[in-house]
C-alpha cells in the first residue's frame, strides 16, 4: 500500500527566509498530491495541490513540485512570515483504491521567527 | 459556497459514557465523508469514510462507529468511551463524482475530545 514519509518533522526559519518540506511516497500509480495547513485549533486547510502531469505549480508565496521519476513532491514557501507558522501536511491517495484512504505525511511544523 | 460544521468543539465526557459526534455538510450533494483522528502532534487516522446514504466503511478495529442517516449528515458514534478514545476528531468531504483520487478533502475544525 501507499506510504507517505514527511520531512523535517519541525522547521525553524527566520521571518523572509524559503522553508522546503518535502514528501516521498511509494504508489507509482498515485497521480494527485495535495498540500495541508493546520493552525492550531483548527481542521486542515487545503492550501495547494498539483497532478501529475505537472511538475510545478505556483500561487503567490508558495508552490509544490514533483518529481514523478523519484516520487518525491516538495511545499516551497518563500518570504516567510509569523502567519505561516502551521503544521503541514502532503497526502497521496492510493490510485488503486479509488483515493478514500489517503494517505497523510506524519506533518511538519513550521515555526517563523519574527 | 460549500461549508462543513461539526459539533460540539471540545467535549469531556468520563470513561463509559457514550458519545455522538456530528458533521453536516451544505452546498454540496453526495458527498464523500470522512471521519479521522488526530493524536496530540500526531497525524491523521482515517476511522470511517462513506460514499452514500448508509454505506459505512471501516479503516480500524475500534470502540467507534459511523453513521450516515442522510446525504450530509455524518455520525460518529460510542457506546461505552474508553481513555484511548481521547483526542481531536475531525470530519472532511469530498466531491462524490469525478476521480476520487483527484479530488480534495475539506475539514470542519473538529472537536476535541477528552475522557476522564
Amino acid at each position: 500500500g501507499e506510504n507517505v514519509e514527511q520531512h523535517p518533522s519541525t522547521l525553524s526559519v527566520q521571518e523572509g527566509d524559503s522553508a522546503v518540506i518535502k514528501c516521498t511516497y511509494s504508489d507509482s500509480a498515485s497521480n494527485y498530491f495535495p498540500w495541508y495547513k493546520q493552525e492550531l485549533g483548527k481542521g486542515p486547510q487545503l492550501i495547494i495541490d498539483i497532478r501529475s502531469n505537472v511538475g510545478e505549480k505556483k500561487d503567490q508565496r508558495i508552490a509544490v513540485t514533483l518529481n514523478k521519476t523519484a516520487k518525491h513532491f516538495s511545499l516551497h514557501i518563500t518570504e516567510t512570515q509569523p502567519e505561516d507558522s502551521a503544521v503541514y501536511f502532503c497526502a497521496a491517495p492510493p490510485d488503486n483504491t479509488g483515493g478514500f484512504k489517503t494517505i497523510f505525511g506524519a506533518g511538519t511544523r513550521l515555526f517563523v521567527k519574527a | 459556497s460549500q461549508t462543513i460544521h461539526q459539533w460540539p468543539a471540545t467535549l469531556v465526557q468520563p470513561v463509559g459514557s457514550p458519545l455522538s459526534l456530528e458533521c453536516t455538510v451544505e452546498g454540496t450533494s453526495n458527498p464523500n465523508l470522512y471521519w479521522y483522528r488526530q493524536a496530540a502532534g500526531r497525524g491523521l487516522q482515517l476511522l470511517f469514510y462513506s460514499v452514500g446514504i448508509g454505506q459505512i466503511s471501516s479503516e480500524v478495529p475500534q470502540n467507534l462507529s459511523a453513521s450516515r442517516p442522510q446525504d450530509r449528515q455524518f455520525i460518529l458514534s460510542s457506546k461505552k468511551l474508553l481513555l484511548s478514545d481521547s483526542g481531536f476528531y475531525l470530519c472532511a468531504w469530498s466531491p462524490g463524482t469525478g476521480g476520487y483520487s483527484n479530488q480534495p478533502q475539506h475539514f470542519g475544525d473538529g472537536t476535541r475530545l477528552s475522557i476522564l
